[in-house]
């Protein structure tokens, strides 16, 4: 079936160094795909997103491309803040006979300074 | 702009209780999503709405799960009996519309305790 899987955590990180989350998916359909980010009590909210096959969403230093031919959506960034540490989470979205909304499990950054 | 608003943010009752959430959606937001987000996993779609009508429910335990959208503004979500089991955090959403390029907006959640 149709699935998101995101490379477990906790990354920790020194601040300024380089950041990917692996995210790879699998779907019957052309799904769109999007990056949330969780900061510390607080809601999900929208990192950036890419809606069809060679797309970059890209945002606060953040980027990510939809690489059909991998079925990959790899989140990175060249220099991460110790504002930086949340929770990511890789997610697909698609109609295909149903809507279909499914979110990977998230991985914990954390960043020291 | 005011975002998702969801009460209470905390729950704590006793197995077999009933339990209601509340959400008001972003003013404008046609689409309105239910999730359950177990710890350390991502959100799961319980139900959608489009207005008042619920497009896709198909993830809803209807057996002690119910939620409404009356008037297609703010909606309630309702768990009768609660089992041990429903322990989560139930995220709201919304978004304009219903497509799949849709960004949603979260609340920050309703954590649920049973016991």
């Amino acid at each position: 079936g149709d699935s998101v899987t995101q490379m477990e955590g906790p990354v920790t990180l020194s601040e300024e160094a380089f950041l990917t989350i692996n995210c790879t998916y699998t779907a019957t359909g052309y799904p769109s795909l999007f990056w949330y980010v969780q900061y510390p009590g607080e809601g999900l909210q929208l990192l950036l997103k890419a809606t069809k096959a060679d797309d970059k969403g890209s945002n606060k230093g953040f980027e990510a491309t939809y690489r059909k031919e991998t079925t990959s959506f790899h989140l990175e960034k060249g220099s991460v803040q110790v504002s930086d540490s949340a929770v990511y989470f890789c997610a697909l979205s698609m109609i295909s006979g149903t809507y279909k909304y499914i979110f990977g499990t998230g991985t914990r950054l954390k960043v020291l300074a | 702009e005011a975002g998702v608003v969801q009460s209470p943010r905390y729950k704590i009752i006793e197995k077999k209780q009933p339990v209601a959430f509340w959400c008001n959606p972003i003013s404008g937001h046609n689409t309105l999503y239910w999730y359950l987000q177990n710890l350390g996993q991502g959100p799961e779609l319980l139900i959608r709405y489009e207005n008042e009508e619920a497009v896709d429910d198909s993830q809803l335990p209807k057996d002690r799960f119910s939620a409404e959208r009356l008037k297609g503004v703010d909606s309630t979500l309702k768990i009768q009996p609660a089992e041990l089991g429903d322990s989560a955090v139930y995220l709201c959403a919304s978004s304009p519309g219903g497509g799949s390029t849709d960004t949603q907006y979260f609340g920050p959640g309703t954590r649920l305790t049973v016991l």
